[in-house]
């Protein structure tokens, strides 16, 4: 069955570095989503994208924030100066005409 | 106030035993999720619901639209059923899906 990749799965960076989180969606998928999970709490709408851009964002996606479709199946969400607060779990997740949503298994971005 | 809530929060049982896990939600939907998340973090995609009853080995979803209320059974629990259920609302096609907090299932032996 086909999945949703996510790479790396656990990426260790400085506070104020630029992180950059893969994702291959499904390949035959159009809309995509990110996600993050801070530990112990739930999981939360970052943005999601159709068309190449953005369709909705949440108020967690500032300015630091961003996402690119650079090519046909990648999806990359970047943060541009991280913070202690960006550490969390980050979904991506993809979908097609009448499927539910298919998650990846997240990376788990931990800010030093 | 939370659009999706779940209960129990937390819920241990033995195994064999038959699991009832509620959620309710406040906003009109397209669909209602259920997903299972497993202690290293991935999230899997149970069920997607608009109406009705889907049944997927022992894993039953309903949903009552009108309550605005579905409720996820696991029949003859197994331990590797232990995971997190999360309920999940969505409320139109390709629209963000909003998590409820989880339920947090222990199924001891």
């Amino acid at each position: 069955e086909p999945e949703v990749t996510q790479t790396p799965s656990h990426q260790v960076t400085q506070m104020g570095q630029e992180v950059i989180l893969r994702c291959v969606p499904i390949s035959n998928h159009l809309y995509f989503y990110w996600y993050r999970q801070i530990l112990g709490q739930k999981v939360e709408f970052l943005v999601s994208f159709y068309n190449n851009e953005i369709s909705e964002k949440s108020e967690i996606f500032d300015d630091q924030f961003s996402v690119e479709r650079p090519d046909g199946s990648n999806f990359t969400l970047k943060i541009r100066s991280t913070k202690l607060e960006d550490s969390a779990m980050y979904f991506c997740a993809s979908t097609g005409t009448g499927q539910p949503q298919h998650f990846g298994d997240g990376t788990r971005l931990s800010i030093l | 106030k939370n659009e999706v809530e779940q209960s129990p929060q937390n819920l241990t049982a033995q195994e064999g035993e038959f699991i009832t896990i509620n959620c309710s939600y406040s906003v009109g939907i397209s669909a209602l999720h259920w997903l299972q998340q497993h202690p290293g973090g991935g999230i899997v995609s149970l069920f997607m619901l608009s109406s009705g009853k889907k049944k997927h080995g022992r894993l039953i979803a309903t949903i009552n639209i009108q309550e605005k209320h579905s409720s996820l059974h696991i029949t003859a629990s197994h331990p590797r059923d232990s995971a997190v259920y999360i309920c999940a609302a969505q409320k139109t096609s390709y629209d963000k899906v909003i998590f409820g907090p989880g339920t947090s299932l222990s199924v001891i032996p």
